[in-house]
Protein backbone atom coordinates (compact mmCIF):
# COMPACT_ATOMS: atom_id res chain seq x y z
CA UNK A 1 0.00 0.00 0.00
CA UNK A 2 1.16 3.63 -0.95
CA UNK A 3 1.23 6.13 2.15
CA UNK A 4 3.27 7.78 4.60
CA UNK A 5 4.22 6.44 7.90
CA UNK A 6 5.13 8.19 11.38
CA UNK A 7 6.90 6.46 14.00
CA UNK A 8 6.57 6.05 17.28
CA UNK A 9 2.78 6.80 17.06
CA UNK A 10 3.27 8.03 20.81
CA UNK A 11 6.36 9.19 22.32
CA UNK A 12 7.80 10.62 25.56
CA UNK A 13 10.80 12.49 26.57
CA UNK A 14 12.46 14.04 29.37
CA UNK A 15 13.77 17.29 29.43
CA UNK A 16 17.09 18.28 27.74
CA UNK A 17 16.64 15.21 25.72
CA UNK A 18 17.13 15.06 21.89
CA UNK A 19 14.59 12.74 19.83
CA UNK A 20 13.91 12.01 16.44
CA UNK A 21 10.47 11.47 14.80
CA UNK A 22 10.48 9.48 12.02
CA UNK A 23 8.20 9.93 8.31
CA UNK A 24 8.43 7.97 5.43
CA UNK A 25 6.88 7.58 2.03
CA UNK A 26 6.19 5.29 -0.85
CA UNK A 27 4.03 7.90 -3.03
CA UNK A 28 7.58 9.18 -4.83
CA UNK A 29 7.02 12.33 -3.79
CA UNK A 30 9.60 14.93 -4.14
CA UNK A 31 8.09 17.65 -1.31
CA UNK A 32 7.98 16.57 2.38
CA UNK A 33 6.48 19.22 5.21
CA UNK A 34 6.22 19.01 9.11
CA UNK A 35 3.79 20.97 10.83
CA UNK A 36 3.22 21.14 14.36
CA UNK A 37 -0.68 21.10 15.73
CA UNK A 38 -1.82 22.58 19.28
CA UNK A 39 -4.73 22.14 20.46
CA UNK A 40 -6.57 25.01 19.32
CA UNK A 41 -3.69 26.37 17.26
CA UNK A 42 -4.26 24.95 13.81
CA UNK A 43 -1.08 23.35 12.09
CA UNK A 44 2.00 25.33 11.85
CA UNK A 45 4.82 24.74 9.56
CA UNK A 46 8.37 23.53 10.90
CA UNK A 47 10.36 22.65 8.01
CA UNK A 48 9.85 21.41 4.75
CA UNK A 49 12.23 19.99 1.67
CA UNK A 50 11.29 20.52 -2.11
CA UNK A 51 14.13 18.17 -2.89
CA UNK A 52 16.56 15.39 -1.46
CA UNK A 53 19.49 17.29 0.18
CA UNK A 54 17.67 20.52 0.43
CA UNK A 55 14.99 21.76 3.10
CA UNK A 56 13.94 25.45 4.23
CA UNK A 57 12.70 26.64 7.71
CA UNK A 58 9.40 27.23 8.77
CA UNK A 59 7.42 29.40 10.63
CA UNK A 60 8.65 27.82 14.20
CA UNK A 61 11.45 26.13 12.85
CA UNK A 62 13.29 27.26 16.36
CA UNK A 63 14.77 23.93 18.08
CA UNK A 64 13.93 21.54 15.43
CA UNK A 65 16.14 20.24 12.65
CA UNK A 66 15.89 17.69 9.65
CA UNK A 67 17.77 15.59 7.19
CA UNK A 68 16.62 14.59 3.69
CA UNK A 69 19.49 12.19 2.97
CA UNK A 70 16.67 9.72 1.09
CA UNK A 71 13.67 11.04 -1.49
CA UNK A 72 11.68 8.57 1.23
CA UNK A 73 12.36 9.85 4.29
CA UNK A 74 12.50 13.63 6.26
CA UNK A 75 13.40 12.79 10.24
CA UNK A 76 12.74 15.66 12.33
CA UNK A 77 14.58 16.48 15.70
CA UNK A 78 13.45 17.92 18.79
CA UNK A 79 15.97 18.91 20.23
CA UNK A 80 16.36 20.36 24.03
CA UNK A 81 16.52 23.63 22.72
CA UNK A 82 12.77 23.51 21.98
CA UNK A 83 11.18 25.10 25.43
CA UNK A 84 7.51 23.59 24.90
CA UNK A 85 7.41 20.68 22.62
CA UNK A 86 4.27 18.66 23.76
CA UNK A 87 2.13 18.35 20.67
CA UNK A 88 1.38 16.82 18.16
CA UNK A 89 3.28 16.57 15.08
CA UNK A 90 2.38 15.69 11.92
CA UNK A 91 4.55 14.87 8.65
CA UNK A 92 3.17 15.40 4.88
CA UNK A 93 3.96 14.45 1.43
CA UNK A 94 3.36 15.90 -2.18
CA UNK A 95 4.68 15.41 -5.58
CA UNK A 96 5.29 19.01 -5.53
CA UNK A 97 3.93 22.53 -4.89
CA UNK A 98 1.03 23.36 -5.24
CA UNK A 99 0.00 19.67 -5.16
CA UNK A 100 -2.34 18.33 -2.75
CA UNK A 101 -0.15 17.31 0.61
CA UNK A 102 -1.08 13.69 1.99
CA UNK A 103 -0.71 13.31 5.83
CA UNK A 104 0.40 10.64 8.10
CA UNK A 105 -1.02 9.71 10.77
CA UNK A 106 0.97 11.67 13.25
CA UNK A 107 3.24 11.24 16.47
CA UNK A 108 2.59 12.71 19.56
CA UNK A 109 5.29 13.99 21.80
CA UNK A 110 4.85 14.25 25.30
CA UNK A 111 7.69 16.03 27.79
CA UNK A 112 8.22 14.53 31.03
CA UNK B 1 0.37 39.01 5.57
CA UNK B 2 -0.69 35.67 4.63
CA UNK B 3 -3.59 34.14 6.83
CA UNK B 4 -6.88 32.19 7.03
CA UNK B 5 -9.21 32.74 9.11
CA UNK B 6 -12.69 30.31 10.50
CA UNK B 7 -14.28 32.23 12.20
CA UNK B 8 -16.27 29.59 13.94
CA UNK B 9 -14.26 27.27 16.85
CA UNK B 10 -17.10 25.05 16.77
CA UNK B 11 -20.53 24.39 15.16
CA UNK B 12 -23.26 22.16 16.46
CA UNK B 13 -25.71 20.73 13.77
CA UNK B 14 -28.67 18.24 13.65
CA UNK B 15 -27.89 15.14 12.30
CA UNK B 16 -29.97 15.57 8.13
CA UNK B 17 -29.67 19.49 8.63
CA UNK B 18 -27.28 21.02 6.45
CA UNK B 19 -23.98 22.64 7.50
CA UNK B 20 -21.50 25.30 6.06
CA UNK B 21 -18.26 26.15 7.56
CA UNK B 22 -16.85 29.39 6.89
CA UNK B 23 -13.25 30.31 5.65
CA UNK B 24 -11.34 33.26 4.78
CA UNK B 25 -8.12 33.89 3.49
CA UNK B 26 -5.85 36.64 2.92
CA UNK B 27 -3.11 35.63 0.30
CA UNK B 28 -0.83 37.74 -2.04
CA UNK B 29 -0.78 35.37 -5.49
CA UNK B 30 -2.83 32.26 -6.71
CA UNK B 31 -5.07 30.90 -4.31
CA UNK B 32 -5.04 27.29 -3.92
CA UNK B 33 -7.32 26.09 -1.36
CA UNK B 34 -7.94 23.42 0.34
CA UNK B 35 -10.52 21.53 3.13
CA UNK B 36 -9.06 18.79 5.04
CA UNK B 37 -11.06 16.87 7.71
CA UNK B 38 -9.48 15.33 11.01
CA UNK B 39 -10.88 12.87 13.43
CA UNK B 40 -9.47 13.09 16.90
CA UNK B 41 -5.49 11.39 16.90
CA UNK B 42 -5.73 11.05 13.21
CA UNK B 43 -3.99 12.86 10.65
CA UNK B 44 -5.75 14.74 8.19
CA UNK B 45 -7.54 13.50 5.11
CA UNK B 46 -8.35 16.02 2.05
CA UNK B 47 -12.18 16.81 1.41
CA UNK B 48 -11.63 18.85 -1.88
CA UNK B 49 -9.81 21.59 -3.21
CA UNK B 50 -9.43 24.40 -5.39
CA UNK B 51 -6.69 24.97 -8.00
CA UNK B 52 -8.67 26.91 -11.07
CA UNK B 53 -11.77 26.73 -12.87
CA UNK B 54 -15.26 26.40 -12.00
CA UNK B 55 -15.48 27.88 -8.36
CA UNK B 56 -18.04 24.90 -6.87
CA UNK B 57 -16.11 21.84 -6.05
CA UNK B 58 -17.17 18.44 -4.91
CA UNK B 59 -15.30 16.69 -2.72
CA UNK B 60 -15.45 13.33 -0.86
CA UNK B 61 -18.41 12.27 1.62
CA UNK B 62 -21.05 14.52 -0.36
CA UNK B 63 -19.12 17.99 0.20
CA UNK B 64 -19.00 21.06 -1.73
CA UNK B 65 -17.10 24.17 -1.47
CA UNK B 66 -17.51 27.50 -3.65
CA UNK B 67 -14.64 29.75 -4.45
CA UNK B 68 -15.56 33.40 -4.43
CA UNK B 69 -12.63 35.78 -5.01
CA UNK B 70 -14.43 38.96 -3.98
CA UNK B 71 -15.08 37.87 -0.69
CA UNK B 72 -11.89 36.33 -0.47
CA UNK B 73 -13.71 33.28 1.14
CA UNK B 74 -14.08 29.32 0.69
CA UNK B 75 -16.61 27.96 2.58
CA UNK B 76 -17.53 24.42 3.22
CA UNK B 77 -20.89 22.74 3.02
CA UNK B 78 -23.09 19.75 3.07
CA UNK B 79 -26.75 19.37 2.68
CA UNK B 80 -27.26 16.75 4.82
CA UNK B 81 -25.14 15.60 7.99
CA UNK B 82 -24.64 12.52 9.22
CA UNK B 83 -23.21 11.49 12.33
CA UNK B 84 -19.80 10.52 11.44
CA UNK B 85 -19.00 14.08 10.40
CA UNK B 86 -18.24 14.79 13.56
CA UNK B 87 -14.61 15.73 13.51
CA UNK B 88 -12.30 19.32 13.08
CA UNK B 89 -12.54 20.69 9.81
CA UNK B 90 -9.14 23.05 8.44
CA UNK B 91 -9.42 25.42 5.65
CA UNK B 92 -5.81 26.42 4.36
CA UNK B 93 -4.11 27.88 1.48
CA UNK B 94 -0.72 28.10 -0.43
CA UNK B 95 1.01 26.51 -3.12
CA UNK B 96 3.70 24.43 -1.62
CA UNK B 97 4.01 24.94 2.25
CA UNK B 98 0.13 25.32 3.65
CA UNK B 99 -1.20 28.12 5.87
CA UNK B 100 -3.43 26.75 7.97
CA UNK B 101 -6.77 28.07 9.92
CA UNK B 102 -7.38 27.11 13.73
CA UNK B 103 -10.17 24.60 12.57
CA UNK B 104 -13.85 24.17 13.36
CA UNK B 105 -14.84 21.36 15.38
CA UNK B 106 -18.14 20.49 14.25
CA UNK B 107 -20.54 18.47 16.96
CA UNK B 108 -23.80 16.38 15.37
CA UNK B 109 -26.89 16.13 17.76
CA UNK B 110 -29.32 13.45 17.63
Amino acid sequence: DGGITQSPKYLFRKEGQNVTLSCEQNLNHDAMYWYRQDPGQGLRLIYYSQIVNDFQKGDIAEGYSVSREKKESFPLTVTSAQKNPTAFYLCASALGPPDTQYFGPGTRLTVL
Amino acid sequence: AQSVTQPDIHITVSEGASLELRCNYSYGATPYLFWYVQSPGQGLQLLLKYFSGDTLVQGIKGFEAEFKRSQSSFNLRKPSVHWSDAAEYFCAVGAGALIFGKGTTLSVSS
